[in-house]
């Protein structure tokens, strides 16, 4: 069984510039949530696709976006870079119930210059 | 909406002795708890969960949680630590009815021999 996978594992972009980060979720899993997680602190919830629909958003901006594919794998994609985006980015894939465990990648870590 | 607070940042221990990690939340409906455990440079591992029935739930590496719902806590203990439990812990709570976690900010756990 193929755990949670992310790519690129290292990014180092520009601010203004965007960037698009990539997941593949554990087999079985209809679900993954994307977390950033600025040095120092806990993961923040950015948001969670349920069956390629969102299903629920944290305090991010419009310029932070998502799809998910038919097959679960799932992209994050961020516009007009900030320097405050330079964060680790951590997918995380569930099979969908709540209270069901979330399986997490290693994560991107993303550096804005 | 849910937060949670992890009262202490650090926790310095030596080899073999018990040790407490401390978690208190606030939240206006019923929640689930969890605590996640962070190795340096990987994603996050699944510790233990609380979901219903027995406040006292025992995870994975030996750790144990109770879960004080009139004290909103979730205390995470393990009686004899070992150099390799030093990671960052994260207690993490989410509503019955959504999925998305809310993290505290962690607390680094340093076992030393």
């Amino acid at each position: 069984e193929t755990g949670v996978t992310q790519s690129p594992t290292h990014l180092i972009k520009t601010r203004g510039q965007q960037v698009t980060l990539r997941c593949s979720s554990q087999s079985g899993h209809n679900t993954v949530s994307w977390y950033q997680q600025a040095l120092g602190q806990g993961p923040q919830f950015i948001f969670q696709y349920y069956r390629e629909e969102e299903n629920g958003r944290g305090n991010f901006p419009p310029r932070f976006s998502g799809l998910q594919f038919p097959n679960y794998s799932s992209e994050l994609n961020v516009n007009a870079l900030e320097l405050d985006d330079s964060a680790l980015y951590l997918c995380a894939s569930s099979p969908g119930q709540p209270g069901d465990e979330q399986y997490f990648g290693p994560g991107t870590r993303l550096t804005v210059t | 909406a849910q937060s949670v607070t992890q009262l202490d940042s650090q926790v310095p221990v030596f080899e073999e002795a018990p040790v407490e990690l401390r978690c208190n939340y606030s939240s206006s409906v019923s929640v689930y708890l969890f605590w996640y455990v962070q190795y340096p440079n990987q994603g996050l591992q699944l510790l233990l969960k609380y979901l219903s029935g027995s406040t006292l739930v025992k995870g994975i590496n030996g750790f144990e949680a109770e879960f004080n719902k009139s004290q909103t806590s979730f205390h995470l203990r393990k009686p004899s630590v070992h150099i390799s439990d030093t990671a960052e812990y994260f207690c993490a709570v989410s509503d019955t009815g959504r999925r998305a976690l809310t993290f505290g900010s962690g607390t680094r756990l340093q076992v030393q021999p």
